[in-house]
């Protein structure tokens, strides 16, 4: 099955910064990578995403660019805000039944004002 | 947008009875729902994948006869937790699919807090 490692587990950024935050995934024929913003005790959001056939989107402050023949896939957060801080996940999907997601291990970003 | 809600919110239960979670779409029909669970600072592991009239396909370790799937409806997933031990404390969370389309996104719900004393 898919695998999908993260990195890194933890990350301070100064309030005005940039975060970049890295997964790799195991299994070439994964073709969707959504990540997601969860707050604690609360559900993970959609924040951005991206198919396999581009190798960047941007979506005003946040940033995702894939890697597909490194089997790797960033997101990048700008001019980083307080309210930014939360756990960020990344996910693998593969096409076919179900489009069952891998999610990573998760990113606690936090923000310092 | 859509809407996916669970309930209860939270749960304290006993050791050794069962605990149902339910699972619906409110403004959409859900061709797939899914069930994760996951502990304290950790990851989603996904348990199941649900879809309607059929039976739930569970991951690898994921006891089926401990985690029972009904998805009788396009709207309503239940999870029931069955002869709960407080190892099963965990926050368990569902999210639904609404097309058939490759690449729809999933909308999760906001958890379920399960507490096995």
């Amino acid at each position: 099955g898919e695998n999908v490692e993260q990195h890194p587990s933890t990350l301070s950024v100064q309030e005005g910064d940039s975060a970049v935050i890295k997964c790799t995934y195991s299994d070439s024929a994964s073709n969707y990578f959504p990540w997601y913003k969860q707050e604690l005790g609360k559900r993970p959001q959609l924040i951005i995403d991206i198919r396999s056939n581009v190798g960047e989107k941007k979506d005003q402050r946040i940033a995702v660019t894939l890697n597909k023949t490194a089997k790797h896939f960033s997101l990048h957060i700008t001019e980083t805000q307080p309210e930014d801080s939360a756990v960020y996940f990344c996910a693998a999907s593969m096409p076919g039944g179900y489009q069952k997601v891998t999610f990573g291990t998760g990113t606690k970003l936090q923000v310092i004002p | 947008g859509a809407v996916v809600s669970q309930h209860p919110s939270w749960v304290i239960c006993k050791s050794g009875t069962s605990v149902k979670i339910e699972c619906r779409s409110l403004d959409f029909q859900a061709t797939t729902m899914f069930w994760y669970r996951q502990f304290p600072k950790q990851s989603l592991m996904l348990m199941a994948t649900s879809n309607e009239g059929s039976k739930a396909t569970y991951e690898q370790g994921v006891e089926k006869d401990k985690f029972l799937i009904n998805h009788a409806s396009l709207t309503l997933s239940t999870l029931t937790v069955t002869s709960a031990h407080p190892e099963d404390s965990s926050f368990y969370i569902c999210s639904a699919i609404r097309g058939l389309a490759l690449w729809d996104e999933q909308y999760f719900g906001p958890g379920t807090r399960l507490t096995v004393t």
